[in-house]
């Protein structure tokens, strides 16, 4: 099945750990993107990659980093400098340079930093 | 990047039909209209996309505005399995176009 995947689905870390969330797509997709949703919001852009071994900024970077080294991964890693890391966290996948083109989502990680 | 508009929530009887209403007043020439829907707790799902044409596909009907300045995502019976977050969103073929920026959405809501 195609598609794209997300692990785990939820995770839980102590205050001032990194975390690494997973996303894997196998859809030959050359554009991710990374999203962050907090109770009641719509989706907020952290990352994004149009191709591999390069990303972009979306609105709230700060306090995350990724990589693209593959074309079906890229990785969220969400570090101590993020001051409200609790949310529901969401990878998504698309063709690159077409408008036209839909996302495909994955089912999202919950992490909670306690 | 050009934005959206929609109400917070709307309400909806189930089998009846539900226009949801975006607004896109500063959408260029080139920027696709596309609606995504999101169940709770999960990721969103593509309904429909559309550039100038009224478009149909098994979930829905985009109907756009001659001028391009607002849409209306028309489904035709509701189901009590629509009620979710309805987002309105533009992409740009260009650069911009990788963006995929959401709004707040349209919380829909099916009563039986």
């Amino acid at each position: 099945d195609g598609g794209i995947t997300q692990s785990p689905k939820y995770l839980f870390r102590k205050e001032g750990q990194n975390v690494t969330l997973s996303c894997e797509q196998n859809l030959n997709h050359d554009a991710m993107y990374w999203y962050r949703q907090d109770p009641g919001q719509g989706l907020r852009l952290i990352y994004y990659s149009q191709i591999v071994n390069d990303f972009q900024k979306g609105d709230i970077a700060e306090g995350y980093s990724v990589s693209r080294e593959k074309k079906e991964s890229f990785p969220l890693t969400v570090t101590s400098a993020q001051k409200n890391p609790t949310a529901f966290y969401l990878c998504a996948s698309s063709i690159e340079g077409g408008g036209y083109t839909e996302a495909f989502f994955g089912q999202g990680t919950r992490l909670t930093v306690v | 990047d050009a934005k959206t508009t929609q109400p917070n929530s709307m309400e909806s009887n189930e089998e009846e039909p539900v226009h949801l209403p975006c607004n896109h007043s500063t959408i260029s020439g080139t920027d696709y209209i596309h609606w995504y829907r999101q169940l709770p707790s999960q990721g969103p799902e593509y309904v429909i996309h559309g550039l100038t044409s009224n478009v149909n596909n098994r979930m829905a009907s985009l109907a756009i505005a001659e001028d391009r300045k607002s849409s209306t995502l028309i489904l035709h019976r509701a189901t009590l399995r629509d009620a979710a977050v309805y987002y309105c969103i533009l992409r740009d073929p260009g650069t911009s176009g990788s963006r995929l920026t959401f709004g707040e959405g349209t919380q829909l809501t099916v009563n039986p």
